[in-house]
């Protein structure tokens, strides 16, 4: 089994101003590794995904993320954020084999840009 | 826009009634997955379709069903409808490999009073 904890619930910042949002994870397994975005009324989006090699990983809207396996850790960072990042952000795994891809969230980080 | 749609957008319901929610995937996806995201919290997996078969299913019960067609659209069924029951329910497609991006609707907001 996987399990996702994503520390803080919610973090504000200003506006420019870098962030960092935190995610651990468990599994007695290999994993692959998600970052997904939800604005408000919609559903999710992939930011970026871990499937293998560099553990620094590069995603969309300037975002990038780096797997530490032996922290368990896949934090996300951007140096600069928008107020069009506000919104809250799903770090997410899923078993590297088996049949079918089960996904495992965590609860969630609402990022609040503040302008 | 990801091309995965879902049907109705919201929806409300009485305790111990039936309901069925409809996703019509993304064109070329032959997998969906269904979550349900209760408020504040993350989405949990309900279950798969592959070809139109369950292959691999959560921690739900059996009230909780599914179909999927033969042109990959699909159905989440939930009888015996609970107060808990209540949440966003999201419609996934993707292609049939493991790690592979999932493509997800805007979902269906369920109420159950």
């Amino acid at each position: 089994a996987q399990s996702v904890t994503q520390l803080d619930s919610q973090v504000p910042v200003f506006e420019e101003a870098p962030v960092e949002l935190r995610c651990n994870y468990s599994s007695s397994v290999s994993v692959y590794l998600f970052w997904y975005v939800q604005y408000p009324n919609q559903g999710l989006q992939l930011l970026l995904k871990y499937l293998s090699g560099s553990t620094l990983v590069k995603g969309i809207n300037g975002f990038e993320a780096e797997f530490n396996k032996s922290q368990t850790s896949f934090h996300l960072r951007k140096p600069s954020v928008h107020i069009s990042d506000t919104a809250e952000y799903f770090c997410a795994v899923s078993p590297n084999s088996g049949g079918y891809q089960k996904v495992t969230f965590g609860t969630g980080t609402k990022l609040q840009v503040i302008p | 826009e990801t091309g995965v749609t879902q049907s109705p957008t919201h929806l409300i319901k009485t305790r111990g009634q039936q309901v069925t929610l409809r996703c019509s995937s993304q064109s070329g996806h032959n997998t969906v997955s269904w979550y349900q995201q209760a408020l504040g919290q993350g989405p949990q997996f309900i279950f798969q379709y592959y070809r139109e078969e369950e292959n691999g299913r959560g921690n739900f019960p059996p009230r909780f069903s599914g179909l999927q067609f033969p042109n990959y659209s699909s159905e989440l069924n939930v009888n015996a409808l609970e107060l808990d029951d209540s949440a966003l329910y999201l419609c996934a497609s993707s292609f049939d490999r493991v790690g592979e991006k999932l493509f997800f609707g805007s979902g269906t907001q369920l109420s159950v009073l």
